[in-house]
């Protein structure tokens, strides 16, 4: 089955900092990736889609000159949480699809961020 | 919209028992899919299954079972002869262009 990377697996940063998520496709080309965000103990919250070479779409609440999405190609997608705070300590999951692969979503393994 | 209720937060059952998670959702899409995923401690979402809109056909795989209804807007999923190593929570999870989870379900099963 096709994989998907995330990187780092875990992150400590300091309140004010800014931290980058990393997101790839390791054996295909993803025509979308999706970045969620998960609070302990609840369900995974759809943060932003964003398509390779144009501006990521995001959902209704979700700051976007606080999370930075680039999508510079079809295998990496990059999340930035800029001036971190403790409330924005999660789990950020990421997940691609790939047209050729008939749109199936295939899941990163996450990246936990704990601001302190 | 489109919506997905687990109604069930949290399920303990002991070791060997039949267990049946419940998933009903909401679209106005005609065709449209439906998935189950695991998601043990570690937080790695493991895939289950995913049902198109068109196949109401349950399906078995060893222990896993589903049951699509769609007059009754249900994707339910049964697990038979539980075991310690299925504790983890399970998202029943509704796509159209995109992916939208349910709250999850904690299932405990105890030895």
């Amino acid at each position: 089955g096709a994989v998907v990377s995330q990187h780092p697996s875990w992150v400590i940063c300091k309140s004010g900092t800014s931290v980058k998520i990393e997101c790839r496709s390791l054996d295909f080309q993803a025509t979308t990736m999706f970045w969620y965000r998960q609070f302990p103990k609840q369900s995974l919250m759809l943060m932003a889609t964003s398509n390779e070479g144009s501006k990521a779409t995001y959902e209704q609440g979700v700051e976007k000159d606080k999370f930075l999405i680039n999508h510079a190609s079809l295998t990496l997608s990059t999340l930035t949480v800029t001036s971190a705070h403790p409330e924005d300590s999660s789990f950020y999951i990421c997940s691609a699809i790939s047209r050729d692969r008939g749109y199936e979503q295939y899941f990163g393994p996450g990246t936990r961020l704990t601001v302190t | 919209a489109q919506k997905v209720t687990q109604a069930q937060t949290e399920i303990s059952v002991v070791e060997k028992e039949d267990v049946t998670l419940d998933c009903v959702y909401e679209t106005r899409d005609t065709t449209y899919y439906l998935f189950w995923y695991k998601q043990p401690p570690s937080g790695e979402l493991v895939f289950l299954i995913r049902r198109n809109s068109f196949d109401e056909q349950n399906e078995i795989s060893g222990r896993y079972s589903w049951n699509f209804q769609k007059s009754t807007s249900s994707f339910n999923f049964t697990i038979t002869a539980s075991q310690v190593v299925d504790s983890a929570v399970y998202f029943c999870a509704l796509s159209g262009d995109k992916i939208i989870f349910g709250k999850g379900t904690r299932l405990h099963i105890l030895p």
